[in-house]
């Protein structure tokens, strides 16, 4: 079975602070993960995955997210936040080789300050 | 432009009252789903298709209907809605492999927020 965990409801952070929004994963194989924003009155749009290669993976409007294969992790980070980076941000994750069904998280709401 | 189109954008209706929500993508692709999101419970799978005549429940598929008579069209049937089904609405596509391999991720339509009352 597959799961992910984000434990943040929500994260607080000033403009032009750096961002980290958490991700955990649980599956038998390797992992396919994803990370999606949905702004107001919007479909879930995709950001960015890592399915094999390089731990660190970019993304789109900046962000970028850190595979950690021992902690199970992968977690979404932006060095400089903006305000209109404040959205709803969901981690989803598919077992290679596994179901094709992908499991998302419960989602985080980012709040970014001026 | 590649897009999943979703309709209506908002509905309020009665229950028991019959109604569809429409989602078609013009991508070619192979596998739809539809989700339902609810405040503090994020994304659930109502049901899927991984292809024309081929659907399968998700984590929630009662009292919901589907069908894929078509493989642009997947339409969310609610025979005789309740309260309990007042949520935000979300339909999704994607390839599947061996076309292009099980890392594609999905396409969202913008929802359809539904009010059973």
């Amino acid at each position: 079975a597959q799961s992910v965990a984000q434990p943040e409801d929500q994260v607080n952070v000033a403009e032009g602070n750096p961002l980290t929004v958490k991700c955990t994963y649980s599956v038998s194989g390797n992992p396919y993960l994803f990370w999606y924003v949905q702004y107001p009155n919007r479909g879930l749009q995709f950001l960015l995955k890592y399915i094999t290669g390089d731990n660190l993976v970019k993304g789109s409007y900046g962000f970028e997210a850190e595979f950690n294969k021992s902690q199970t992790s992968f977690h979404l980070k932006k060095p400089s936040a903006l305000v209109s980076d404040s959205a709803l941000y969901f981690c989803a994750v598919r077992e290679a080789g596994g179901s094709y069904i992908p499991t998302f998280g419960r989602g985080t709401s980012l709040i970014v300050h001026p | 432009e590649a897009q999943v189109t979703q309709n209506p954008r908002y509905l309020i209706t009665v229950t028991g009252k019959k109604l569809t929500v429409t989602c078609s993508q013009n991508m070619n692709h192979e596998y739809m789903s539809w989700y339902r999101q609810d405040p503090g419970l994020g994304l659930r799978q109502i049901y899927y298709s991984m292809n024309v005549e081929v659907t399968d429940k998700g984590d929630v598929p009662e009292g919901y209907k589907v069908s894929r008579k078509e493989k642009r069209n997947f339409p969310l049937i609610l025979e005789s809605p309740s309260p309990n089904q007042t949520s935000l609405y979300f339909c999704a596509s994607s390839p599947i492999p061996p076309r292009t391999g099980s890392n594609s991720p999905l396409h969202f339509g913008n929802g359809t927020r539904l009010t059973v009352t």
